[in-house]
């Protein structure tokens, strides 16, 4: 089993659409968990930090499942705007060593 | 404020040549660390160095070295090239040597090497 495992999509979903990804890992002794967004060509950016059950900020929720070993980010109300590649990532080794995993891609149409 | 600047931007070289790529952390910053992003992939971690000492080093051949300078700026050298190291290198800086969420690692635009 990799690390940090994720469905590299696309997910193709109309504005205004909820859409969910989840991010599954393997090490079940790291504490702290984080999704970037990278637009294409460029370069990636926090979006959230989940570190107990979850974390709010706005239309994005992510969430965290101890017993199953992943993460999920669920974008409500999907804009044009949040069309870009959501990168999990799971630090290990004392939070030094940070693992990406490859990514989903995530386009919103009209 | 600047943000993490990396030079050059782009840079193409041929097998078995040897390169050096520039990072400046973002003012205040002492953590800086390099990763390897291929087409279709996340980054991969290779080094953070954090108060000029190597704090972390990701599965990477001994072809890559790195360093950081009184300055907190950093190079990430690699020597003897191959095509497979065609990619674009991602460098971050944050406050802490930990991955933290209030001390996030902030990245630069990147070098994109690409390898003939």
């Amino acid at each position: 089993r990799k690390e940090v495992e994720q469905d590299p999509g696309p997910f193709n979903v109309p504005e205004g659409a909820t859409v969910a990804f989840n991010c599954t890992y393997s090490n079940s002794a790291s504490q702290s968990f984080f999704w970037y967004r990278q637009d294409c060509r460029k370069e990636p950016k926090l979006l959230m930090s989940v570190y107990s059950s979850g974390n709010e900020d706005g239309r994005f929720t992510a969430q965290l499942n101890r017993a199953s070993q992943y993460i999920s980010l669920l974008i409500r109300d999907s804009k044009l705007s949040d069309s870009a590649t959501y990168l999990c990532v799971v630090p290990s080794g004392g939070s030094y060593i940070p693992t990406f995993g490859r990514g989903t891609s995530l386009i919103v149409h009209p | 404020d600047a943000g993490v600047t990396q030079s050059p931007t782009h840079l193409i070289k041929t097998r078995g040549q040897q390169v050096t790529l520039r990072c400046s952390p973002i003012s205040g910053h002492k953590s800086v660390s390099w990763y390897q992003q291929v087409l279709g992939q996340g980054p991969q971690f290779i080094f953070q160095y954090y108060e000029k000492e190597e704090r972390g080093r990701g599965n990477f051949p001994d072809r890559f070295s790195a360093r950081q300078f009184p300055n907190y700026s950093s190079e990430l050298n690699v020597n003897a090239l191959l095509l497979g190291d065609s990619a674009l290198y991602l460098c971050a800086s944050s406050v802490t040597a930990t991955f933290v969420s209030n001390q996030p690692q902030h990245f630069g635009d990147g070098t994109r090497l690409s390898i003939l």
